[in-house]
């Protein structure tokens, strides 16, 4: 089953407005998660990775006012996407490791953000 | 640079048809190499993780082999309900922060 729940599955926003998506880990504790971006037939882009307790660490060209991360327990972490635009619009996806060091990255459903 | 190239990038089989995906890498030092699946609309699914050339991995009708350059995912007798996006994910030996470098993918559709 589901290790990793992401929560809208979809969302449609108006442009200026701003959007959180969860991600929780279920039945384990992550200290740490993965949030990506997914252009429709491209690869998976790591944006940022989330720290419980601590600032998240965001990818080169990510920008961490327009996209951020709350760590705030053991079990959860929400990116807001503030002041979103069209060109937000994208496919966005969470992920934690259940396990240590090199055990593989469990993903969430993914979040669709379109905005009008 | 860490680099993942998949191909092909789409891959049309009868039911029944087996076949191979390959993922070719460029890493300074394999920490693992991941195979995941991924249906449309969803988020990945991990199917296997290999660490070191010569090792294979085997679920159902998948099999993933993985050499000092590439690995491959094998598809034996596919059924229609194998129709998905498989990627292929590296990790290198330098890295700290469990940053995987994603392949573009190689999107299969299996006909009946």
């Amino acid at each position: 089953g589901a290790v990793v729940s992401q929560h809208p599955s979809w969302v449609i926003c108006k442009s200026g407005t701003s959007v959180k998506i969860e991600c929780r880990s279920l039945d384990f504790q992550a200290t740490t998660m993965f949030w990506y971006r997914q252009f429709p037939k491209q690869s998976l882009m790591l944006m940022a990775t989330s720290n419980e307790g601590s600032k998240a660490t965001y990818e080169q060209g990510v920008e961490k006012d327009k996209f951020l991360i709350n760590h705030a327990s053991l079990t959860l972490s929400t990116l807001t996407v503030t002041s979103a635009h069209p060109e937000d619009s994208s496919f966005y996806i969470c992920s934690a490791r259940r396990g240590r060091d090199n055990s593989p990255l469990h993903f969430g459903n993914g979040t669709r953000l379109t905005v009008t | 640079e860490d680099q993942v190239t998949q191909s092909p990038e789409a891959l049309r089989l009868q039911e029944g048809e087996s076949s191979s995906l390959n993922c070719s890498y460029t890493v300074s030092g394999l920490r693992g190499l991941f195979w995941y699946r991924q249906d449309p609309g969803k988020g990945p699914e991990f199917l296997f993780t290999l660490y070191s050339a010569g090792e294979e991995k085997e679920k159902e009708r998948l099999k993933a082999t993985l050499t000092k350059k590439e690995s491959f995912l094998h598809i034996t007798a596919p059924k229609p309900e194998d129709s998905a996006t498989y990627l292929c994910a590296v990790r290198g030996l330098m890295d700290s922060s469990y940053k995987l470098i994603f392949g573009s993918g190689t999107r299969l559709l299996v006909r009946p």
